[in-house]
């Protein structure tokens, strides 16, 4: 069974600073994806990561992927308010995407 | 374009009621897919689709059923709701599937259902 672990499950910044989300994943996938989450909304797609070494950046917001460990990450550079939301990283095996539990990030003046 | 819709966007029901929950795309998207989402929990994948006329469980499928009639349309439907239902729903489509170039879901707005 795909499992899938983010960390941390909440996270307090400062604008302006630098963070990193991890997620770990059990099993060898085809694909990753990363999503954001505003309260009470729907989930909107940010990356999609096919491969391993990949990298995309959109804004303030990179991720990455190691298929070798099983790791992504998706690092935040100079924070701003309006990137506080819940983060998800979801990975596909199969035919099926297998969720984290989200990363809920809010950024403070 | 209208993207992916589900209606409705509310329901209250009693235990023992059944409803249908309906998700529409118009991106002739060929996989469909149900996810229940819990508070500070990601999405489990209820169903899902991989073209008209198919259907697979997924993760958590117990006390639901789903049917594709017609390839932009996707139901969920619960025919004894319990209070464990309780939960918001999202549907979502995406491209062809794994031998598709990205694969990325597009998700509805979410149902919100509650089971007294």
């Amino acid at each position: 069974e795909l499992k899938v672990e983010q960390n941390p499950l909440f996270l307090s910044m400062q604008e302006g600073k630098n963070y990193t989300i991890y997620c770990n994943y059990s099993t060898t996938s085809d694909r990753l994806y990363w999503y954001r989450q505003d309260p009470g909304k729907s989930l909107e797609s940010l990356f999609v990561l096919l491969s391993n070494g990949a990298v995309k950046q959109e804004g303030r917001l990179m991720a990455s992927l190691d298929t070798k460990a099983r790791l992504s990450t998706l690092h935040i550079t100079a924070a701003v308010h309006d990137l506080s939301a819940t983060y998800f990283c979801a990975v596909l095996n199969a035919g099926k995407s297998t969720f984290g539990d989200g990363t809920t990030l809010t950024v403070k003046p | 374009n209208a993207g992916v819709t589900q209606t409705p966007k509310f329901r209250v029901l009693k235990t023992g009621q059944s409803m249908t929950l309906l998700c529409a795309q118009d991106m002739n998207h060929e996989y469909m897919y149900w996810y229940r989402q819990d508070p500070g929990m990601g999405l489990r994948l209820i169903h899902y689709s991989v073209g008209e006329g198919t259907t697979a469980k997924g993760e958590v499928p117990d006390g639901y059923n789903v049917s594709r009639l017609k390839k932009q349309n996707f139901l969920l439907g619960l025919e004894s709701a319990a209070p464990s239902q309780t939960s918001v729903y999202f549907c979502a489509s995406s491209y062809s599937g794994p031998s598709g170039v990205y694969n990325e879901q597009f998700f509805g707005p979410g149902t919100r259902l509650t089971v007294l």
